[in-house]
């Protein structure tokens, strides 16, 4: 079946270093993945998204990863600081229709340690 | 920048209540979601509404129902409300999708709902 998940619940990092959170997905046909961020009380945030046709993204200190052979994204963040503590959220479209309808990975606590 | 607005952050309501959540914005989307977040189930579709007065159900539709007749706001009604439906709940915005322009959805920052 169709699913999405993220390797590990919690990420813990030194202040300054680099970051990557892994999203597995299992839906081939799947051609649009969004990452999400989500601190608490608020709801998910857009960071990033890619397209299938792209195995590379680039934002502000973070960069999105596609790969479509092992059906693998991740999602790195440079640098990563204390207002980069929060949940992450990776997502995909389920490749059908045009109603924009996402599947959610489980998301990936990611704690800085000052 | 897009506004997704939840008319409540906190809710307490009683079994058996008919409860309704609202949600608006402001970025004239065609798309609107209602999702439930739950501590190790993540992000589960309710419903979803695609255009006025059209909708869809999601994954976890049952005890719920939907009204859109804003392309604004897309309202979630729980008919009669249970213990089980206590969650977090987040409505999300999107402009129309295809093979070559999708987009994000845009979330507003949720009720929490408690039913007593």
């Amino acid at each position: 079946g169709e699913s999405v998940g993220l390797h590990l619940p919690t990420l813990s990092v030194q202040e300054g270093d680099n970051s990557i959170i892994n999203c597995a997905y299992s839906n081939s046909a799947s051609d649009y993945f969004i990452w999400y961020k989500q601190e608490s009380g608020k709801g998910p945030q857009f960071i990033i998204d890619i397209r299938s046709n792209m195995d590379k993204r680039q934002g502000q200190r973070v960069t999105v990863l596609l790969n479509k052979t092992v059906k693998h994204l991740s999602l790195q963040i440079a640098a990563t600081q204390p207002g980069d503590s929060a949940v992450y959220f990776c997502a995909e479209n389920q490749g059908s229709g045009n109603t924009g309808k996402l599947i959610f990975g489980q998301g990936t606590t990611l704690q800085v340690k000052p | 920048d897009v506004k997704v607005t939840q008319s409540s952050r906190y809710l307490v309501k009683r079994t058996g209540e008919k409860v309704f959540l609202e949600c608006v914005q402001d970025m004239d989307h065609e798309n609107m979601f209602w999702y439930r977040q739950d501590p190790g189930l993540g992000l589960r579709l309710i419903y979803f509404s695609y255009d006025v007065k059209m909708k869809e159900k999601g994954d976890i539709p049952e005890g719920y129902s939907v009204s859109r007749e804003k392309k604004e706001r897309f309202s979630l009604i729980l008919e009669s409300a249970s213990t089980n439906q206590t969650s977090m709940y987040l409505c999300a915005s999107s402009p129309p999708t295809g093979v070559l322009s999708n987009q994000p959805q845009h979330f507003g920052d949720g009720t929490r709902l408690s039913i007593l």
